[in-house]
């Protein structure tokens, strides 16, 4: 366990429906990043904030992904009008600016999502 | 960002020592090599990351030759749940940028 939360672990819905996953970082970590991980890949990048502002996001992160951090605190990934091809692993990672490793950040156990 | 290549696969023993080797042609100045190690169904988990010549830690080595064009990671003594994927990267502290990864099965 690495004190990143993640919740739902597993979403099945149908294509068309708006999903959304939330994230609970490590409480004094002020950066939460937001990756995609599909079956034989490794993951890809789509979104980090610094406390409460999205810093940026990827190409991946088409107009139906929106992300938030409202509080600085958890996070929340919603997709609008799911495609198969959303299904895959929803990651969240959190670390701290100026923390012990430069590159080290802590993942959740992620969301498995699975559009019917 | 640097784009990394690395083994597909490597099988290995319990109780041998395990080396990755990863290219990174065009690493930037500012990037850092990174490893971490991936269980099925689990994030991500950090490993080790070095600039220049030789980290070590309490599960891994990492050697970096002075051109940082390539790094090799060294999993001394495995055991079979050391079995997982291994990805390098470069990175400066922001996202990260995953490859394929190296997948290493131990076997007994």
């Amino acid at each position: 366990d690495t004190g990143v939360s993640q919740d739902p672990r597993h979403k099945i819905t149908k294509r068309g429906q708006n999903v959304t996953f939330r994230c609970d970082p490590i409480s004094e970590h002020n950066r939460l990043y937001w990756y995609r991980q599909t079956l034989g890949q490794g993951p890809e990048f789509l979104t980090y904030f610094q406390n409460e502002a999205q810093l940026e996001k990827s190409r991946l992160l088409s107009d139906r992904f929106s992300a938030e951090r409202p509080k600085g605190s958890f996070s929340t990934l919603e997709i609008q009008r799911t495609e198969q091809g959303d299904s895959a692993m929803y990651l969240c990672a959190s670390s701290l600016v100026g923390g012990r490793g430069l590159n080290e950040q802590f993942f959740g156990p992620g969301t498995r999502l699975t559009v019917l | 960002l640097a784009k990394t290549t690395q083994p597909i696969s490597m099988d290995s023993y319990e109780g041998q020592e395990v080396n990755i080797t990863c290219s990174h042609n065009n690493i930037a100045t500012n990037d850092y090599i990174t490893w971490y190690q991936q269980f099925p169904s689990q994030g991500p988990r950090f490993i080790i990351q070095g600039y220049k010549t030789k980290v070590t830690n309490e599960v891994a080595s990492l050697f970096i030759p002075a051109d940082r064009k390539s790094s090799t990671l060294s999993l001394p003594r495995v055991s079979l749940s050391d079995t997982a994927v291994y990805y390098c990267l470069g990175a400066a502290g922001n996202k990260l940028t995953f490859g394929g990864g190296t997948r290493v099965l131990v076997k007994p």
